[in-house]
């Protein structure tokens, strides 16, 4: 299994406060992503970054915020949480795309956030 | 993106091959083909990835029509534990391409003893 894991991995919390979950990965890859997973949505691209400090917007980014200030480490915050990003979360790695190994990306076990 | 078309569901007896075909009939000539498999309650897991040449490793084959229209990933011998479901995606090979990797509803696979 690729190095990655994701804190907390269970959260209940209240519509209006903010909320963070952390990837951590132990693979040193230059990629990171943020993914939400609901029913009849599929996977959905929240952000991803291609660096330290490199960031940028995914499909369904609204409400959401990012920072990554070490390789390793992968920060999501919703600003003010609402029921509508209760969800599955789901982190993901990959290495630089420029080899012929493509772009393949290792996911994490996932965050479950319940809004309330 | 290039779309995939699978099939919503297929059942396989254990100890059996599962073959699960996917099309992909817009595919690029810089994408390749990726297999995931999503056991339910746990995260994507990747299974293989292919351009143009059959693919073998120790979780799967992957076979590539010539044309490259279509594939089909290939459990030798299905176990319960391959119970899941599997999305074939198309992605182009550039990197950061995180936009690009697009997951479909996939086909859940069950694996009957």
């Amino acid at each position: 299994d690729a190095g990655i894991t994701q804190s907390p991995r269970h959260k209940v919390t209240e519509t209006g406060t903010p909320v963070t979950l952390r990837c951590h990965q132990t693979e040193n890859h230059r990629y990171m992503y943020w993914y939400r997973q609901d029913p009849g949505h599929g996977l959905r691209l929240i952000h991803y970054s291609y660096g330290v400090k490199d960031t940028d917007k995914g499909e369904v980014s609204d409400g959401y915020s990012v920072s990554r200030s070490k390789t390793e480490d992968f920060l999501l915050t919703l600003e003010s949480a609402t029921s509508s990003q209760t969800s599955v979360y789901f982190c993901a790695i990959s290495a630089s795309g420029t080899t012929t190994s493509g772009n393949t990306i290792y996911f994490g076990e996932g965050s479950w956030l319940t809004v309330v | 993106d290039a779309k995939t078309t699978q099939p919503p569901s297929m059942d396989c007896a254990e100890g059996r091959a599962a073959n699960l075909p996917c099309n992909h009939s817009t595919i690029s000539g810089n994408e390749y083909v990726y297999w995931y498999r999503q056991i339910h309650s746990q995260g994507p897991q990747y299974i293989i990835h292919g351009l143009k040449n059959n693919e073998t490793n120790e979780m799967a084959s992957l076979i590539i029509t010539e044309d490259r229209k279509s594939s089909t990933l290939i459990l030798p011998h299905a176990t319960l534990r391959d119970t899941a479901v599997y999305y074939c995606i198309v992605s182009p090979l550039s990197s950061g391409s995180a936009r690009q990797l697009t997951f479909g509803s996939g086909t859940q696979l069950t694996v009957l003893p």
